[in-house]
């Protein structure tokens, strides 16, 4: 049981340069979510989706785009990267109530 | 808006010290709560969840967490703390509407010294 999975765990980008991350999860969770963790910032969401087809900003979702064509798979998009985009990111998922489970993450530099 | 607040940002023991992290949240509403942690260069794990019911839950490794509703508080306790226990500590807000959107608090690094 892999749990959740994202690929790749380090990059660096260009300045206007575009990128997928990638998100998969093989619990069959409805929920999906992507973060980014800044220092001494928390996480903060980016994108959700409560299930296939259906997705949903979150806090801080300009210049990044989502989608969700299957239960398992639900990828961050990254247009015309950007120095603030320099984070790290997460990708979770849950059942429900249950907390989340977090993949690994990505650990974007853009220069 | 909603919030999480952790009062320490950076906390220093020494091994066996007792640890009590802060974590006060603004929302009406009904709530679930959640510490998590992250160990260095690892991803965030669930440590432990309050739904309902004892207000005092207990976690993974000895920690435990009081959910006191008049205070809007989820403090995070452990009686006696490991060289193994540096690592940083989110407190975590559930607001049970749709979509279990989660609001993290800022983090709290601990470290512990051996």
């Amino acid at each position: 049981n892999a749990g959740v999975t994202q690929t790749p765990k380090f990059r660096i980008l260009k300045i206007g340069q575009s990128m997928t991350l990638q998100c998969t999860q093989d619990m069959n969770h409805n929920y999906m979510y992507w973060y980014r963790q800044d220092p001494g910032m928390g996480l903060k969401l980016i994108y959700y989706s409560v299930g296939a087809g259906i997705t949903d900003k979150g806090e801080v979702p300009n210049g990044y785009n989502v989608s969700r064509s299957t239960t398992e798979d639900f990828p961050l998009r990254l247009e015309l990267a950007a120095p603030s985009q320099t984070s790290v990111y997460f990708c979770a998922s849950t059942r429900g109530e249950a907390g989340y489970t977090f993949g690994s993450g990505t650990r974007l530099t853009v220069v | 808006a909603q919030s999480v607040s952790q009062h320490n940002h950076h906390v220093i023991l020494s091994e066996a010290a007792s640890l009590e992290l802060g974590c006060n949240y603004s929302y009406g509403g009904t709530v679930n709560l959640f510490w998590y942690v992250q160990y260095p260069g690892q991803h965030l794990q669930l440590l432990l969840k309050y739904f309902s019911g004892d207000p005092l839950v207990k976690g993974i490794k000895g920690f435990e967490a009081e959910f006191i509703k008049s205070k809007f508080s989820f403090n995070l306790r452990k009686p006696s703390v490991q060289w193994s226990d540096t690592a940083e500590y989110f407190c975590a807000v559930n607001l049970n509407t749709g979509g279990f959107k989660t609001i993290f608090g800022a983090g709290t690094r601990l470290f512990v010294k051996a």
